[in-house]
C-alpha cells in the first residue's frame, strides 16, 4: 500500500512568516513530487512539481525533496492570506500513466 | 479553452440508484482520471485512462464503472448508488509527454 502522509494542521502562521509544510512518502520507488493546493469547495491547483534532491524555488514558493528520507516539503516565504488554503502532496511512482497518489493534506491559515 | 468540464455540479440520489457523472476536456490529451476526495481527505484514484479505448482501475473503482470511447470524454457511472458513494468527485486530464494534471470544478454527490 502506497502512503503519502502529512499532518492535517491547520498550521497557522503570521502574515509575512515562512510557513513550512511537511509530507513523506513509503514507496521508494516513487519518482515524481507534486504540491497542491485547494482553496475550500475548489480544485486542486498545481504550484510545484519536483523530481530530484534538493531544492526547487519558484517566486515564494520552494520545495524541498530528500530521496533517501523520503521527504518532500514546501516553504512559503512572505506568507500572505491569500497563502490561506489546503496544501495537498501527491507522489507519483515507478508505473506508467502518470498515477497520483495523494496524501491527507494539510490546512494552512494566514492570520493578519 | 474550457480546459475539463464536469457535469452535475450537484447531486442527490437515493440509495439504489445509478447515474453517469460526465468529463470533458478540449485540450487533446491522452490521459484522463477520475478521483473522489471525502471530506477532510485527499484524492483517491478511482479509474484511470491512457487512450481512448483503454481504461484501468485505480485505488477505489468498486461500486463504479468508466468507458472511454473518444479522447474528449470520460464518464463515470455510479450503478446501485450507495451512502458510501457520497464525495466529491473530480476529474483531471494531462498530456502524456507532461506532468501537469488539470483538474475539473467537481461533482459533488449525496447518496441518500
Amino acid at each position: 500500500q502506497k502512503e503519502v502522509e502529512q499532518n492535517s494542521g491547520p498550521l497557522s502562521v503570521p502574515e509575512g512568516a515562512i510557513a513550512s509544510l511537511n509530507c513523506t512518502y513509503s514507496d521508494r520507488g516513487s519518482q515524481s513530487f507534486f504540491w497542491y493546493r485547494q482553496y475550500s469547495g475548489k480544485s486542486p491547483e498545481l504550484i510545484m512539481s519536483i523530481y530530484s534532491n534538493g531544492d526547487k524555488e519558484d517566486g515564494r514558493f520552494t520545495a524541498q525533496l530528500n530521496k533517501a528520507s523520503q521527504y518532500v516539503s514546501l516553504l512559503i516565504r512572505d506568507s500572505q492570506p491569500s497563502d490561506s488554503a489546503t496544501y495537498l502532496c501527491a507522489v507519483t511512482g515507478t508505473g506508467t500513466a502518470s498515477k497520483l497518489t495523494f496524501g491527507t493534506g494539510t490546512r494552512l491559515q494566514v492570520t493578519l | 479553452n474550457a480546459g475539463v468540464t464536469q457535469t452535475p455540479k450537484f447531486r442527490i440520489l437515493k440509495i439504489g440508484q445509478s447515474m453517469t457523472l460526465q468529463c470533458t476536456q478540449d485540450m487533446n490529451h491522452n490521459y484522463m482520471y477520475w478521483y473522489r476526495q471525502d471530506p477532510g481527505m485527499g484524492l483517491k484514484l478511482i479509474y484511470y485512462s491512457v487512450g481512448a479505448g483503454i481504461t484501468d482501475k485505480g485505488e477505489v473503482p468498486n461500486g463504479y464503472n468508466v468507458s472511454r470511447s473518444t479522447t474528449e470524454d470520460f464518464p463515470l457511472r455510479l450503478e446501485l448508488a450507495a451512502p458510501s458513494q457520497t464525495s466529491v468527485y473530480f476529474c483531471a486530464s494531462l498530456w502524456g509527454a507532461s506532468d501537469t494534471q488539470y483538474f475539473g470544478p467537481g461533482t459533488r454527490l449525496t447518496v441518500l
